[in-house]
């Protein structure tokens, strides 16, 4: 089955650019999905197929997707952005959704 | 503004079945697929399957393969998921989301498997 692996915590401080990786075998060909889960919520969509942003996403997050590696992009990272995020795909070889682990964003 | 409201909390002894609903509101049913996603305590996101509630479609991840019943009544616009056989292990929030990309999600349902 297919794998994404994300690392399980990346920190950064206020202003700043968080990147967090998404990896998995020639995820470049596929479409990447970022959730932001925030403690004791449900997740929350924030970058879908790549780099698009539903309507109310702030432009701070971005995605992109190429190779081995897909990456969400927070700039200008607010306290409010710690949470835990995570990538999913289309695994199109078993016709399933497969989810990252997550990870843990902390501002310092 | 769509919506996806999901039925309360549930506690089951071992060995029992748990059926959870999902009403959407202010989107047509039969347009988006509905997804089910759990979340165990202190742990990630696991994908369990999905329905197309426009002929009733669905598809499961393996590990619950035998054990989920995933419908779609579209006389109320909700969706039901249905876990059977039920162990300590199934203790964990089960969402349900819309499309293929999901978007939005439910407010997730809190299920507790203890004798």
């Amino acid at each position: 089955s297919y794998v994404l692996t994300q690392p399980p915590s990346v920190s950064v401080a206020p202003g700043q650019t968080a990147r967090i990786t998404c990896g998995g075998n020639n995820i470049g060909s596929k479409g990447v999905h970022w959730y932001q889960q925030k403690s004791g919520q449900a997740p929350v969509l924030v970058v879908y197929d790549n780099s698009d942003r539903p309507s109310g996403i702030p432009e701070r997050f971005s995605g992109s997707n190429s190779g081995n590696t897909a990456t969400l992009t927070i700039g200008r990272v607010e306290a409010g952005d710690e949470a835990d995020y995570y990538c999913q795909v289309w695994d199109s070889s078993t016709d399933h959704w497969v989810f990252g682990g997550g990870t843990k964003l902390t501002v310092l | 503004e769509v919506q996806l409201v999901q039925s309360g909390t549930e506690v089951r002894k071992p060995g029992t079945s748990v059926k959870i609903s999902c009403k959407i509101s202010d989107y047509t049913f039969t347009e988006h697929y509905i997804q089910w996603v759990r979340q165990a305590p202190g742990k990630g996101l696991e994908w369990m399957g999905l329905i197309d509630p426009e002929n009733g479609e669905t598809i499961f991840a393996e590990k619950f393969q035998g054990r989920l019943t995933i419908t779609a009544d579209t006389s109320s616009d909700t969706a039901y998921m249905e876990l059977s056989s039920l162990r300590s292990e199934d203790t964990a929030v089960y969402y349900c989301a819309r499309g293929s990309h999901l978007d939005p999600w439910g407010q997730g349902t809190l299920v507790t498997v203890s004798s």
